[in-house]
């Protein structure tokens, strides 16, 4: 197992448009996060996975955003009509446990113009 | 969601051990301690956790106190390949998560 994978790695769109990454996770992993970072702050959550069940959405995701897991296997999170505010990396983790680490993907970097 | 403090910046040599703080006090119970660490432009990677016992893996080794209140991570011998920032999160032990990872430790290291 090659670990998390994100795709594209870089997205740049104009303001408005909608853009759709996707994650997969560690093949075993029952658990993926999603989270949001923006230049010089630590990683922000926005929403988790167990299974194909979205458990948890946190406030930074407003209704334009929305993630799917289903099967369980891959994450699609997608951003509709685009705000310049959006622009950050979007990071993937998945884990086997709530006790153990997360595997993170390299990520995807939005830029929003 | 329990606020860490961790200083902005740290400096060390190369070869040296290196000790990384990090302040917890409203930490819940249930919540493990985690460490991770990025380098610019890549994914945070695990380092090390512990719940209330001290913890050695093969990266780093995990001081946590008596109260849990505050905790240090130990590089033994510091590389340049260990220059990195680094985040201390508490991590709620049902969903596994922490909302936010907060600005972290940037360590510098010099040859």
């Amino acid at each position: 197992d090659t670990g998390v994978s994100q795709d594209p790695r870089h997205k740049i769109t104009k303001r408005g448009q909608n853009v759709t990454f996707r994650c997969d996770p560690i093949s075993e992993h029952n658990r993926l996060y999603w989270y949001r970072q923006t230049l010089g702050q630590g990683p922000e959550f926005l929403t988790y996975f167990q299974n194909e069940a979205q458990l948890e959405k946190s406030r930074l995701l407003s209704d334009r955003f929305s993630a799917e897991r289903p099967k369980g296997s891959f994450s699609t999170l997608e951003i509709q009509r685009t705000e310049q505010g959006d622009s950050a990396m979007y990071l993937c983790a998945s884990s086997d446990s709530p006790h153990y680490e997360q595997y993170f993907g390299p990520g995807t970097r939005l830029t929003v113009t | 969601d329990a606020k860490t403090t961790q200083p902005n910046s740290m400096e060390s040599n190369e070869e040296e051990p290196v000790h990384l703080p990090c302040n917890h006090s409203t930490i819940s119970g249930t919540d493990y301690i985690h460490w991770y660490r990025q380098l610019p432009s890549q994914g945070p990677e695990y380092v090390i956790h512990g719940l209330t016992s001290n913890v050695n893996n093969r990266m780093a080794s995990l001081a946590i106190a008596e109260d849990r209140k505050s905790s240090t991570l130990i590089l033994h011998r510091a590389t340049l390949r260990d220059a990195a920032v680094y985040y201390c999160i508490p991590v709620n032990s049902n969903s596994g998560y922490a909302l936010n990872f907060g600005k972290g430790t940037s360590l510098l290291v010099t040859p």
